[in-house]
């Protein structure tokens, strides 16, 4: 199985700070990557496909790189609305697998 | 506006059976792979099975294999999950959601809790 490993687990920013989240791939899983918003309660959110495409109606300061088998999802101008749980997900082969989460908190 | 509801999560037994239903409405629901994901209490997404759009192939993590059932009927806009031989270790939100590779389409999520 193909293993996301994400990381930071948490982190604390404050507004209007840039934040980077990883995942790392153990083996190559080309751009078949996407990443995930999570809030309390709420069903996950897609963010970024292709490894680097945003969604549809996602904002501009979200945005995604990659980098042999790391990627990161970075978060410009960081606002209270950007609090929650982020998740890396690869799609590349099945078993489908996510990463274990990151935990922004805004400060 | 695409919706997808879940339906059927409740508190069950170790060993008992129970069948998940996701209602959707707003597109061609036969033209879309789906899945099924879960997310046990304080723990990350874990992706359960896929269907294709005939539901002709069908996909699913080895832990479920052999007791989960994923199926769809197009003809109603239904996803199903059919759960048997439950475990306590899949007591988890079970979230629908169209497959795209990514996923941009999710349910709300229904509660399965199995324990005795």
């Amino acid at each position: 199985d193909i293993q996301m490993t994400q990381s930071p687990s948490s982190m604390s920013a404050s507004l209007g700070d840039t934040v980077t989240i990883n995942c790392l791939a153990s083996q190559d899983i080309g751009n078949y990557l996407s990443w995930y918003q999570q809030k309390p309660g709420k069903s996950p959110k897609l963010m970024i496909y292709g490894a680097t495409n945003l969604e549809d109606g996602v904002p501009s300061r979200f945005s995604g790189s990659r980098s042999g088998s790391d990627y990161s999802l970075t978060i410009n101008s960081l606002g209270y609305d950007d609090e929650g749980i982020y998740h890396c997900h690869q799609y590349y082969e099945y078993p489908l697998t996510f990463g274990s989460g990151t935990k922004l908190e805004i400060k | 506006e695409v919706q997808l509801v879940e339906s059927g999560g409740v508190l069950v037994q170790p060993g008992r059976s129970m069948k998940l239903s996701c209602a959707a409405s707003g597109f061609t629901f036969s033209s879309f792979p789906m899945a099924w994901v879960r997310q046990a209490p304080t723990k990350g997404l874990e992706w359960v099975a896929t269907i294709s759009t005939s539901g002709g192939s069908t996909y699913y993590r080895d832990s479920v294999k052999g007791r989960f059932t994923i199926s769809r009927d197009n003809a109603k806009s239904t996803l199903y999950l059919q759960m048997d031989s439950l475990r306590s270790e899949d007591t988890a939100t079970y979230y629908c959601t169209t497959d795209l590779g990514a996923y941009p389409y999710w349910g709300q999520g229904t509660l399965v809790t199995v324990s005795s």
